[in-house]
């Protein structure tokens, strides 16, 4: 079984701070993990994912996460927050890469940005 | 354009109504599955749907649920007698042969 728990269902930040969202996983196989983010009257858009290639991965919009076995985390982080990144993002598992494994999601966060 | 668009973007029934919610992906696509999302809870997997044929189903999706491609294109979700708690956005997602996953903008189905 595969879950993930994402800490903080609302964080703020100002324009410009560090945006940090958490994530942590529970898996019984080797993790395939996911950011998902959703802008307002859109559907799920990747931002990144990470399939074993390399712990930390980059993403769209300058998005990075560190995949951290140690932690069981998959942390997503942004330098410098812009008001475009306000949005609800979405921590996600599978237990493949590939199409016919099914993703399972955390509750989402929603990231408000503070001009 | 997107990849998939789904219709309708709302939905509003009353209790123990039929709906069905509608799928389009533009091409290449080849695995479907529908998610959902209850209002402050977690994105759920509902089906998967491959080669005509569900692959994976949860728990959540009982005898009142039914996916179809009826024409090869359409790819959609029955409800047939809709409960208060089907009350959620339901996301419709594909995977395409460039192995990419998109997801549809989702339906607001409201059940009152």
């Amino acid at each position: 079984a595969q879950s993930v728990t994402q800490l903080g269902s609302h964080v703020s930040v100002s324009e410009g701070a560090l945006v940090l969202l958490r994530c942590n996983y529970s898996s019984s196989v080797p993790p395939y993990l996911f950011w998902y983010v959703q802008y307002p009257n859109q559907g799920l858009q990747l931002l990144l994912k990470y399939t074993s290639a390399a712990t930390l991965v980059k993403g769209i919009n300058g998005f990075e996460a560190e995949f951290k076995k140690s932690e069981t985390s998959f942390h997503l982080t942004k330098p410098s927050a812009h008001m475009s990144d306000a949005a609800e993002y979405f921590c996600a598992v599978s237990a493949s890469n590939f199409g016919n494994e099914k993703l399972t999601f955390g509750t989402g966060t929603r990231l408000t940005i503070i001009p | 354009e997107p990849e998939v668009t789904q219709t309708p973007s709302h939905q509003v029934t009353q209790m123990g109504q039929e709906v069905i919610l509608r799928c389009v992906p533009i091409s290449n696509h080849l695995y479907f599955y529908w998610y959902r999302q209850i209002l402050g809870q977690k994105v759920e997997f509902l089906v998967s749907f491959y080669n005509n044929e569900i692959s994976e189903k949860s728990e959540i999706f009982d005898d009142q649920f039914s996916v179809e491609r009826p024409d090869g294109s359409n790819f959609t979700l029955k409800i047939r007698s809709t409960k208060l708690e089907d009350s959620a956005m339901y996301f419709c997602a594909t995977y395409t042969t460039n192995e990419k996953l998109f997801f549809g903008s989702g339906t607001q189905l409201s059940v009152l």
